[in-house]
């Protein structure tokens, strides 16, 4: 069975319009929960970091933010879709050393 | 900030041939993570090493933190090892769990 699901699979957007992107995680107890951003052609780059419930971190500035409402669950949501925002993102999970990755969302901005 | 240079950025090998993908730090990292791409786009773990070499296979890495490098070295290549891999170091800093990514190798095998 897959530890890690992310929904959608994909999106296609307009600017201006609200996203809110999320990330399950089964079978794993309080695992740090990470998300990653992929513009095209560019390099992958983490977004954001979670420890615990209710606790988000940020490490890049793009206009998105994160929320961890529950142990298993990892929300990536704006409130105002920019152009720049399309690419692929992904959800991933550790429990202290290897880190494993979701499926990805593609996003797509028009 | 922290930068992994990852190299070459594409290799092309005959079948049963091997070589190596690199990647250098800017400083140094705690740990590095190696993965292939798979075809949605997503990565699949190959190796996590905080010291020293792992084998899995036809696959070999090491991670030497002091001289700030890791490499990935492929033998006997098949077909099926074709796509894009990744390495990425994690930081040593505050940030728990922050991989930095290198630029990725698009690997190709030809028969």
């Amino acid at each position: 069975a897959q530890t890690i699901h992310q929904w959608p699979v994909a999106e296609i957007k307009a600017v201006g319009s609200p996203l809110s992107l999320g990330c399950t995680i089964k079978g794993k107890s309080s695992p740090n929960l990470y998300w990653y951003w992929q513009a095209t052609g560019g390099t992958l780059q983490q977004l954001f970091y979670s420890i615990t419930v209710g606790q988000v971190e940020s490490v890049v500035q793009l206009n998105l933010s994160a929320s961890r409402p529950k142990d298993d669950q990892f929300i990536l949501s704006t409130e105002k879709l920019l152009l720049s925002h399309s690419g692929f993102y992904l959800c991933a999970w550790s429990l202290g050393d290897t880190q494993y990755f979701g499926p990805g969302t593609r996003l797509l901005v028009l | 900030g922290d930068q992994v240079e990852q190299s070459p950025s594409a290799l092309s090998l005959h079948e049963g041939t091997g070589s190596a993908l690199r990647c250098n730090f800017t400083t140094t990292m705690r740990a590095v993570q190696w993965f292939r791409k798979n075809s949605r786009g997503s990565l699949i773990n190959l190796f996590y090493l905080a010291s020293g070499t792992k084998e899995n296979g036809r696959l070999k890495s090491a991670f030497d933190s002091k001289e700030r490098y890791s490499t990935l070295h492929i033998r006997d290549a098949q077909l099926e090892d074709s796509g894009t891999y990744f390495c990425a170091a994690e930081g040593g800093d505050y940030n728990q769990g922050k991989l930095i990514f290198g630029q990725g190798t698009k690997l190709s095998i030809k028969p």
